[in-house]
């Protein structure tokens, strides 16, 4: 059975960046796409955007667009997740999630999540 | 505020059953049957359990079942059970740069 394992917590300063990564474990990393999805604390789940590694596409939500960008390493079978320009209100749990390969309709496994948290 | 909308909360007796709507717009769920949901326990990632409206993945009990009226999706859980107590949350694809929406989350209470 896949997992996702992700990166440990971070702690950033405003205005700074972060790379969280996620690396499936145990299946054909070309055959999914890998979305990322936030959730901050108390909050509802959030879609940032989606990778098909195969074709090196990213997509981005509207409102992550120039802040967030996802990559995916074919060599290593690893997915990155960067977001610069980190605020206070970034500060929330990351998840990586494998997802069709073609459209997004559906994210499972996902991974145990990176706790990100951005103060001063 | 979300792009689908879901009720905040839901409560039932063991053995009832229960229903979470989730409503959305003819750019999501009125026009692509892509929609899925998922259980999330507190501090916990979350599962799938229904996806493309009304399919459940390997494993996943058949008490949960899957529907889809219009633009409202609906999960259905039966035979309501102590465990069934978690956070669901529907989603869906859409059209346009933002190309999955989520639903605000439901607390089920049993």
């Amino acid at each position: 059975q896949v997992q996702l394992v992700q990166s440990g917590a971070e702690v950033k300063k405003p205005g700074s960046s972060v790379k969280v990564s996620c690396k499936p474990a145990g299946d054909s990393f070309s055959s999914y796409g890998f979305t990322w999805v936030r959730q901050a604390p108390g909050q509802g789940l959030e879609w940032m955007g989606r990778i098909i590694p195969m074709l090196d596409v990213a997509d981005y939500a509207q409102k992550f667009q120039g802040r967030v960008t996802i990559t995916a390493n074919k060599s290593t079978t690893t997915v990155y997740m960067e977001l610069s320009s980190l605020k206070s209100d970034d500060t929330a749990v990351y998840f990586c999630a494998r997802g069709g390969q073609w459209l997004p309709n559906w994210f499972d496994p996902w991974g145990q999540g990176t706790l990100l948290i951005v103060s001063s | 505020q979300s792009a689908l909308t879901q009720p905040a909360s839901v409560s039932g007796s063991p053995g009832q059953s229960i229903i979470i709507s989730c409503t959305g717009t003819s750019s999501d769920i009125g026009t692509y049957n892509y929609v899925s949901w998922y259980q999330q326990y507190p501090g916990k990632a979350p599962k799938l359990i229904i996806y493309d409206v009304s399919r459940r993945p390997s494993g996943v009990s058949p008490r949960f079942s899957g529907s889809k009226s219009g633009s409202t999706a609906s999960l259905t859980i039966s035979g309501l059970q102590a465990e069934d107590e978690a956070d669901y949350y529907c989603s869906s694809y859409r059209s346009g740069s933002t190309l999955v929406v989520f639903g605000g989350g439901t607390k089920l209470t049993v």
